[in-house]
């Protein structure tokens, strides 16, 4: 059961660069979530899609773009990554976003922007 | 304010003590509580839910909500060195565009030998 995997598990870039986080999951969860983890602010949320094709802003969007052509992969693109986008990067999956659905998170990607 | 609050830490409990870690949130209405414990270095686990007032045991851990104060609490008993580690209080509740769950920022629990 392999669950929620992102890639690349490190991954160091320079500012300006263009740099994709992948995530897939194996559940057919119908729902998928970026965060983002920083000290002194907890996991806020990026972008979260609902279904294929179907996406939204969360907390902290600016500066990142995302895309579900396919339930089963949630990619986050920073188009011109900046100093301020070093962080870790939580996906996460849930079934439903019913009130009592838990989301489950994969093993982050840490990100540092030179 | 935050919408949910935990106080970072760290919290120092003996090897076999209970640890109580606590949350306070913001909001009324339908709200579920989530308790994730997080390694260093690691993602998120889910290790309890709570819906209802009252309290809710699993294994060690004791899930704990009191709406009336807005709190929920992370009891675990027998503590052991491998509890170690920081607890992240969430709560999900409805907003404009469906249901979100907000984090706290964490409780670093350390348990001694």
């Amino acid at each position: 059961d392999a669950g929620i995997t992102q890639s690349p598990r490190y991954k160091i870039t320079e500012t300006g660069r263009q740099v994709t986080l992948m995530c897939h999951q194996t559940w057919s969860h119908s729902y998928m979530f970026w965060y983002r983890q920083d000290l002194g602010h907890g996991l806020r949320l990026i972008y979260y899609s609902a279904a294929a094709d179907i996406t939204d802003k969360g907390e902290v969007p600016d500066g990142y773009v995302v895309s579900r052509s396919k339930t089963e992969n949630f990619p986050l693109t920073l188009e011109s990554a900046t100093r301020s986008q070093t962080s870790v990067y939580f996906c996460a999956s849930s079934e439903t976003n019913g009130l009592n659905q838990p989301q489950h998170f994969g093993d982050g990607t840490r990100l540092s922007i030179l | 304010q935050k919408e949910v609050e935990q106080n970072s830490g760290p919290l120092s409990v003996p090897e076999g003590a209970i640890a109580s870690l606590n949350c306070t949130y913001s909001g009324r209405g339908s709200q579920s509580f989530f308790w994730y414990r997080q390694y260093s270095g690691k993602s998120p686990e889910l290790i309890m839910s709570i819906y209802s007032n009252g309290d809710k045991e699993d294994g060690r851990f004791t899930a704990q909500l009191n709406k009336a104060s807005q709190y929920v609490s992370l009891l675990i008993r027998d503590s052991q060195p491998s509890d170690s580690a920081t607890y992240l209080c969430a709560v999900k509740g409805p907003t404009g565009g469906g249901n979100k769950l907000t984090f706290g920022t964490g409780t670093q629990l350390k348990v001694e030998l």
